[in-house]
């Protein structure tokens, strides 16, 4: 069964940085056709793809944040981190890890198309002093 | 960045309706396109991938199509579990998602 699993503080304050946790369990950080993406929801608000790490470390992150970003992975742990700086209100949202699962004829860990088959539950984050 | 826009962006219906929801991509993105399905409190679910695939264990009353910039989802008779907000979001760069598709009791 694959399940992923976000951690993290519940509470931030303004201009700190944020490190996330995402911990999978039933597949490997290694699997050629496989990643992981963070993506968050604030309040009331659409979902934000964020930054996703691909078996083969590839990375890729959100244009507009991609500054405060960034995302590694421990493939011996199972687990990917998140690291955002300087957090601000407006970050206030719940954060979800998912795995992405490429498909087409993939070279190198690279896809040419992908889509997040599995969430984890998510982890809420609240930035506030 | 490609910008990914939905409509309506929220529509009332009753069980039985045959809903549909629109998904358009600012530039062409093939079929690089996927459908979630999100309700309150809860993770999004993986409906259908590269636009017309229906993820394992999804019913068969939902469906979608298109390619290049206009795609749609139809809900062919709607249950009440299908009440929910829907989003489209594409892989063919990076990964963006549309601002979903509200679905609520008539």
């Amino acid at each position: 069964q694959v399940t992923l699993k976000e951690s993290g503080p519940v509470l931030v304050k303004p201009t700190e940085t944020l490190t996330l946790t995402c911990t999978v369990s039933g597949f490997s950080l290694s699997n050629a056709r496989m990643g992981v993406s963070w993506i968050r929801q604030p309040p009331g608000k659409a979902l934000e793809w964020l930054a996703h790490i691909i078996s083969n470390d590839g990375k890729s992150y959100r244009t507009s944040l991609k500054s405060r970003l960034t995302i590694s992975k421990d493939t011996s742990k199972s687990q990917v981190v998140l690291i955002m700086t300087n957090m601000d209100p407006v970050d206030t949202a719940t954060y979800y890890c998912a795995r992405i699962m490429g498909g087409g004829d993939c070279y190198s860990g690279l896809c040419p198309y992908y889509s997040m088959d599995v969430w984890g539950k998510g982890t809420t984050v609240t930035v506030s002093s | 960045d490609i910008q990914m826009t939905q409509s309506p962006s929220s529509l009332s219906a009753s069980v039985g309706d045959r809903v549909t929801i629109t998904c358009r991509a600012s530039q062409s993105i093939s079929s690089y396109l996927n459908w979630y399905q999100q309700k309150p409190g809860k993770a999004p679910k993986l409906l259908i991938y590269t636009a017309s695939t229906l993820q394992v264990g999804v019913p068969s009353r939902f469906s979608g199509s298109g390619s290049g910039t206009d795609f749609t989802l139809t809900i062919s008779s709607l249950q009440p579990e299908d009440f929910a907000t829907y989003y489209c979001q594409q892989s063919y760069n990076t990964l963006t998602f549309g601002p979903g598709t509200k679905v609520d009791v008539k």
